[in-house]
């Protein structure tokens, strides 16, 4: 069965800094693997996803992530933090079974 | 393209009480999700209909849970003799189906937030 480890939950950084978030999965196939940002009380939006291809994603709001395959690892990256990116960020890994499978989540907290 | 919608956005209900949720998907998605996120953990997979057939079922939604898709548009989620512990915010999410070996992108509403009294 997969699995998906955020070894983080909670980060605090201060505004401009960077920023990376940790991902580990757990998967016997290729897998699809996503990241989702959630504010308080909110659903969650779409930042950047992993099908195929290129191993460096381009997300929104100028993320990115890296799939590395021997590491099982697809870490989220920013390089300047702003303080409108404060949110819990949550990495999934998809299945042939169609659902998605997420980790825990890590709550980012952005000092001014 | 107005995005997933969910309704209720907050229940308060007293245990014991049944309570109906709705999900309203993005328009011509063939496929759609419901899943539970309880606090401090990452949602989990409940249930997903393809159309109006239900797939597959997770052991997390006992028999006092119930889905339905009937016209395979708008989705419900009925929680029968509710408990405390059916608390949880409740997410319905959905994808056009089209992805390839049966993972596309899945799109999340703003979920349902449950408490049981």
């Amino acid at each position: 069965a997969q699995s998906v480890t955020q070894p983080d939950i909670h980060i605090t950084v201060s505004e401009g800094a960077s920023l990376e978030l940790r991902c580990n999965y757990s998967y016997g196939a290729t897998p699809y693997l996503f990241w989702y940002v959630q504010s308080p009380g909110q659903g969650l939006q779409l930042l950047l996803k992993y099908f195929s291809g290129d191993t460096l994603v381009q997300g929104i709001k100028g993320f990115e992530a890296e799939f590395k395959r021997s590491q099982s690892s697809f870490n989220l990256r920013k390089p300047s933090v702003h303080w409108s990116d404060a949110a819990e960020y949550f990495c999934a890994v998809g299945s042939s079974n169609y659902k998605l499978t997420f980790g825990k989540g890590t709550l980012l907290t952005v000092n001014p | 393209d107005t995005g997933v919608s969910q309704d209720p956005r907050h229940k308060i209900t007293k245990r014991g009480q049944n309570v109906t949720f709705r999900c309203d998907p993005i328009s011509e998605h063939n496929r759609l999700y419901w899943y539970r996120q309880t606090l401090g953990q990452g949602p989990e997979f409940l249930t997903y209909f393809q159309n109006e057939a239900q797939l597959e079922k997770s052991r997390l939604l006992s028999d006092r849970f119930s889905a339905e898709r009937p016209k395979g548009s708008f989705s419900t989620l009925e929680i029968q003799r509710t408990e405390q512990g059916d608390s949880a915010m409740y997410l319905c999410a959905s994808s056009t189906g089209a992805g390839r070996q049966g993972i596309d992108t899945q799109y999340f509403g703003p979920g349902t937030r449950l408490t049981v009294l």
